[in-house]
């Protein structure tokens, strides 16, 4: 069964601590992608990932971290210098068309991270 | 930067009622245009897309589209909702020259049975 996972659906942290949000795809895909979610907000792009061992910072990098060791992975760090880290997060993955144009992004289902 | 501008945010009307919502973008080049669509509860998923050709496209559901360059707009239609068309509709364009997708803030529709 193909797809993107997520883990945990859940996450509570206190504050100034790191959390890493897992994503893992299954579709051999070469592009992976981290967003985040607010009500009113629609996604806005965290850091995206065009290769593995390369990455971008995307509008709202600020606060967080990523690594691509593997093709399949692509997980973020929420670090306590994120001043708002409350939010939905969400990984998507895509094949590039080429270096310039992307296809379809397949979406996980979510991590709900809660700093309290 | 490309931006994308959805209107009217939440959008409620009854079943059997046409739905169009707005997309305008602001980049003078090629683009490639998509809506997704986030059911309650579920992923995040392709409606429609946009890439070349005809400019009115076919999506799931009964969606249509229509990409007028003119106009910066890729307007979303469905001639009859149903209870089941309750969701979140997000417009997306990739500017060509990068690989990445600009959101709109999304229209949250609400089809009352």
């Amino acid at each position: 069964d193909g797809g993107i996972t997520q883990s945990p659906k859940y996450l509570f942290r206190k504050e100034g601590q790191n959390v890493t949000l897992s994503c893992e795809q299954n579709l051999n895909h070469d592009a992976m992608y981290w967003y985040r979610q607010d009500p009113g907000q629609g996604l806005r792009l965290i850091y995206y990932s065009q290769i593995v061992n390369d990455f971008q910072k995307g509008d709202i990098a600020e606060g967080y971290s990523v690594s691509r060791e593997k093709k399949e992975s692509f997980p973020l760090t929420v670090t306590s210098a994120q001043k708002n880290p409350t939010a939905f997060y969400l990984c998507a993955s895509s094949i590039p068309r080429d270096r310039e144009v992307t296809d379809t992004q397949y979406f996980g289902p979510g991590t709900r991270l809660t700093v309290l | 930067a490309q931006s994308v501008s959805q209107h009217n945010h939440h959008v409620i009307l009854s079943e059997a009622a046409s739905l169009e919502l707005g997309c305008n973008y602001s980049y003078g080049g090629t683009v490639n245009l998509f809506w997704y669509v986030q059911y309650p509860g579920q992923h995040l998923q392709l409606l429609l897309k946009y890439f070349s050709g005809d400019p009115l496209v076919k999506g799931i559901k009964g969606f249509e589209a229509e990409f007028i360059k003119s106009k910066f707009s890729f307007n979303l239609r469905k001639p009859s909702v149903q209870w089941s068309d309750t969701a979140e509709y997000f417009c997306a364009v990739n500017a060509y020259g990068n690989n990445r997708l600009a959101f709109g803030k999304g229209n949250q529709v609400v089809v009352i049975p």
